[in-house]
């Protein structure tokens, strides 16, 4: 079945960059689809970050836009999110996340998610 | 903030129906999903598009839209749908995703 790991420090310094990577398997991300990164601050709700297709067109959250990068890597199967100048706000559980972008009728359905991970943002 | 608003909080008796809703603009044009996420764990898809349930979601659970409201029903509501909902759409440009701030259902 289709699984979704994602993998990254757990600590970051302010200021410095947050890397993470999202491995894919049992599904080729070449197939289709589009996969995102959506984030949770403890004990507050679910904020996406943005989201990538295969072809890496992008989409992105407007208040993170300047500081988001999200790639993907069909070789690898994998795709990756980066987030620059962070401070203790973007301390947070991030998850990555396949989804279902219907053009018609018009919704977005995340389907498939990873377990999470807890990224704090600490010196 | 978010262009979907969700009430915090709903209860429901064990047996009984609930509605759990999202009010947005954009819902006038698209549809939303719904997400039910239980302590410690991600969030799972449990209703999407029209009224789609994706394979393991129990039929006790739907979907609806009215105007600018989506509901989502639960109907003979379980101790362990005891969970967050959110929902999730489009914002308003059509392009972006938006989620609901998140409604912590408790069944008493």
């Amino acid at each position: 079945q289709v699984q979704l790991q994602e993998s990254g420090p757990g600590l970051v310094k302010p200021s410095e960059t947050l890397s993470l990577t999202c491995a894919v398997s049992g599904y080729s991300i070449s197939s289709g689809y589009y996969w995102g990164w959506i984030r949770q601050p403890p004990g507050k709700g679910l904020e996406w970050i943005g989201s990538i297709y295969h072809s890496g067109s992008t989409y992105y959250n407007p208040s993170l836009k300047s500081r988001v990068t999200i790639s993907v890597d069909t070789s690898k199967n994998q795709f990756s999110l980066k987030l620059s100048s962070v401070t203790a706000a973007d301390t947070a559980v991030y998850y990555c996340a396949r989804y279902l972008r219907s053009p018609s009728p018009v919704y977005d359905a995340f389907d498939i998610w990873g377990q999470g991970t807890m990224v704090t943002v600490s010196s | 903030s978010s262009e979907l608003t969700q009430d915090p909080a709903v209860s429901v008796a064990l047996g009984q129906t609930v509605r759990i809703t999202c009010q947005g603009d954009s819902l006038r044009s698209y549809y939303a999903s719904w997400y039910q996420q239980k302590p410690g764990q991600a969030p799972v898809l449990v209703i999407y598009g029209k009224n789609n349930r994706p394979s393991g979601i129990p039929d006790r659970f739907s979907g609806s839209s009215s105007g600018n409201t989506a509901s989502l029903t639960i109907t003979g509501a379980q101790a362990e749908d005891e969970a967050d909902y959110y929902c999730n759409s489009r914002d308003s440009s059509g392009n972006l995703v938006v989620f609901g701030g998140g409604t912590k259902l408790t069944v008493l």
